[in-house]
């Protein structure tokens, strides 16, 4: 059972452009979503992550949207760069973050001159 | 400052062999998570330590699967009698208990590749 659904499977941008990825959640217990950011023969590296208590986190380029009523949300990615280019994966768990994650299936970006 | 470290990186067995991944965490991190992540899919839980305590497995994990934190510190994955189906990226993260109501941030080694030919 699929408890958290992200899309688009990929994406290609432009340099420059705005990169958004959408996911939706099942379990209303999650508490805590973060991004997180994997790079070839790369363990997840954390990028940015939201509570369910504000509708929004901005950090640099990154920005998490939040629709706790609709249990989706977003992850928008400013002015996007080459090194930007790599797979990211939405995740959701219970406990502000003190249980296992559940991912998504992953967004692979590619940025495009 | 080291993160977390698994070894070896890379690992081809033919099917029905027994293989150990091992699992470095970051020092002083209480709890200690192994993941599977096949081609084309996120990361999927496998289980959990809180120091030497496994305190939840996943209904993935088949018995021949078997884990252990023996001193809290580092952990070994087991897999017997491998299956082509095991072929898959085993990943490592650690963390620590936060303090109440702070975020608890997982981090992540770099994997374990695994081929069952």
């Amino acid at each position: 059972q699929q408890q958290v659904k992200q899309s688009p499977q990929s994406l290609i941008v432009q340099k420059g452009g705005i990169s958004i990825i959408n996911c939706a959640y099942e379990n209303t217990a999650f508490d805590y979503f973060p991004w997180y950011q994997q790079f070839p023969g790369k363990g997840p590296a954390l990028l940015i992550a939201i509570r369910p208590d504000v509708s929004e986190k901005k950090e640099g380029r990154f920005t998490i949207s939040f629709n706790k009523s609709a249990k989706q949300f977003s992850l928008h990615i400013m002015d996007s760069q080459p090194g930007d280019s790599a797979t990211y994966f939405c995740a959701a768990t219970s406990n502000f973050g003190n249980e296992k994650l559940t991912f998504g299936t992953g967004t692979r970006l590619t940025i495009i001159p | 400052d080291t993160g977390v470290s698994q070894d070896p990186r890379h690992k081809i067995t033919k099917r029905g062999q027994n293989v150990t991944f091992r699992c470095d965490p970051i020092s002083e991190h209480n709890r200690l998570y192994w993941y599977r992540q096949t081609l084309g899919q996120g990361p999927e839980f496998l289980t959990y330590f809180q120091n030497e305590a496994q305190l939840e497995k996943s209904r993935l994990l088949s018995d021949r699967f078997s884990a252990e934190r023996p001193k809290g510190s580092f952990s070994t994955l087991e897999i017997q009698r491998t299956e082509q189906g095991d072929s898959a990226m085993y990943l490592c993260a650690s963390s620590q208990i936060p303090l109440a109501g702070d975020l608890n941030e997982q981090f992540f080694g770099p994997g374990t590749r695994l081929t069952v030919l």
